[in-house]
């Protein structure tokens, strides 16, 4: 079956900018998460919506990080007012989640790569 | 503050002998570890993982072992392969969110 998928693959915009980026999760995965890696780095989290809860908001690193999940399934991550520290490889993972499931196994994307100039 | 963290930036290794790739946590709630590879340009793929009340597991060339004491796991690949050089990144969870180190790159010599 197909594995999440992201778009755009790579974005470059100018500084002060807003950006959108989009996930596709695996269909019935019911977690979605989004991370970061930035040059050098490890994965960063970033947020996590698990089917309608509240999502868990705490890793957006400020106020111009947005994310959305419409119907339980897409996801689109905002940055308004990009800055060059925003430059980074976005990364969305899904999981399939049911009561009594053990383990943390996510699924990645390929990634969109994000420049600020 | 880094709860996990993989010391070796990169590691080299002949083709045929064995890969060890290591990692440190510092959080002993951490229950579920995990290893994910990565290629460029291309998002982690699950590897191998490992829950807290075992310490060893075994799948093909790849074994993961986990010392809970000395909070520490580790990734053995054997024989290695050229096909395996790659980033390596471990994990650890609590609850639903991962927590990754930096990567160790992986490279095997023919």
């Amino acid at each position: 079956g197909a594995g999440v998928s992201q778009s755009p693959s790579n974005k470059v915009t100018e500084k002060g900018k807003d950006v959108e980026l989009r996930c596709d999760p695996i269909s019935g995965h019911t977690a979605l998460y989004w991370y970061r890696q930035s040059l050098g780095q490890g994965l960063e989290f970033l947020i996590y919506f698990q089917g309608n809860s509240a999502p868990d908001k705490s890793g957006l690193p400020s106020d111009r990080f947005s994310a959305e999940r419409t119907g339980g399934s897409v996801s689109t991550l905002t940055i308004q007012r990009t800055q060059q520290e925003d430059s980074a490889v976005y990364l969305c993972a899904s999981r399939f989640t049911s009561p009594g499931t053990f383990g943390n196994e996510q699924f990645f994307g390929p990634g969109t790569r994000l420049t600020v100039l | 503050d880094q709860q996990v963290k993989q010391n070796s930036p990169s590691l080299s290794v002949q083709e045929g002998r064995i890969s060890i790739l290591n990692c440190d946590y510092t959080n002993s709630m951490f229950d579920y570890f995990l290893w994910y590879k990565k290629y460029p340009a291309e998002g982690p793929t699950f590897l191998i993982s490992i829950s807290s009340i075992k310490d060893k597991n075994e799948d093909g060339r790849f074994t993961v072992f986990l010392n809970k004491s000395a909070k520490h796991l580790s990734l053995h690949i054997v024989p290695s392969q050229p096909g395996d050089s790659a980033v390596y990144f471990c994990a650890a969870s609590r609850g639903q969110k991962l927590v990754f180190g930096q990567g160790t790159r992986l490279t095997i010599n023919p």
